[in-house]
């Protein structure tokens, strides 16, 4: 079955330290993006990627990083310098976002980050 | 600015009746898509309806409805017969050029269905 794979579901990391979270569709969709969920502030925009060896910054990407080196991957690394990572991040895939706008994502189901 | 505003908090429904979850929107854009998603305490994002800008009717999907007002910029779900099952957090969201596509949200309203 065609879906989109998180990993790890749940992760924790010490202070200072970056890490990966994984993000691997087998959808054949064009675009991919990154959420970052807090209590009481919805679902905000990190990256997004449209095509292969392209992304663009969304609301909040300071601190992370993402490479988009395959249709099927888009990493995203949460660095040190992201001072608050503590959240839940959502994955998400949808067609070619351009003429895309009566299609809405198909989503993984998340990783939660907790720095200890 | 905000792009979706979804006033209500939380919301408390008694069992089989309807609910409505209001969702207000802001752009500049004549062609875009509005969404409603799911999601439960589990965290996964379910789709629930979609209503595209140049619909001329309201779209439904079983139980839910979107009570779709152009003029206003507003696009709310209507839950009929609420059930237990349906207590989650909802979210309204939309898609659009101004945005480069991506799905904008906003903050979401929690609904408990009571017995």
């Amino acid at each position: 079955d065609g879906g989109i794979t998180q990993s790890p579901k749940y992760l924790f990391r010490k202070e200072g330290q970056n890490v990966t979270l994984s993000c691997e569709q087998n959808l054949n969709h064009d675009a991919m993006y990154w959420y970052r969920q807090d209590p009481g502030q919805g679902l905000r925009l990190i990256y997004y990627s449209q095509i292969v060896n392209d992304f663009q910054k969304g609301d909040i990407a300071e601190g992370y990083s993402v490479s988009r080196e395959k249709k099927e991957s888009f990493p995203l690394t949460v660095t040190s310098a992201q001072k608050n990572p503590t959240a839940f991040y959502l994955c998400a895939s949808s067609i070619h976002s351009r003429q895309a706008t009566n299609y809405g994502y198909t989503f993984g189901s998340g990783t939660r980050l907790t720095v200890v | 600015a905000q792009k979706i505003t979804q006033t209500q908090p939380g919301m408390f429904v008694q069992e089989k009746e309807a609910v409505t979850l209001d969702c207000t929107y802001d752009t500049s854009d004549q062609s875009y898509g509005l969404f409603w998603y799911k999601q439960p305490s589990s965290g996964e994002m379910i789709f629930l309806i979609y209503q595209g800008s140049y619909d001329e009717q309201n779209a439904t999907e079983g139980r839910y409805s979107l009570n779709f007002q152009k003029a206003r910029k507003s696009a709310n779900l209507v839950i009929s017969a609420s059930q237990l099952g349906d207590s989650a957090m909802y979210f309204c969201a939309m898609r659009e050029g101004d945005s480069g596509y991506a799905l904008n949200f906003g903050k979401g309203t929690s609904l408990l269905v009571t017995p």
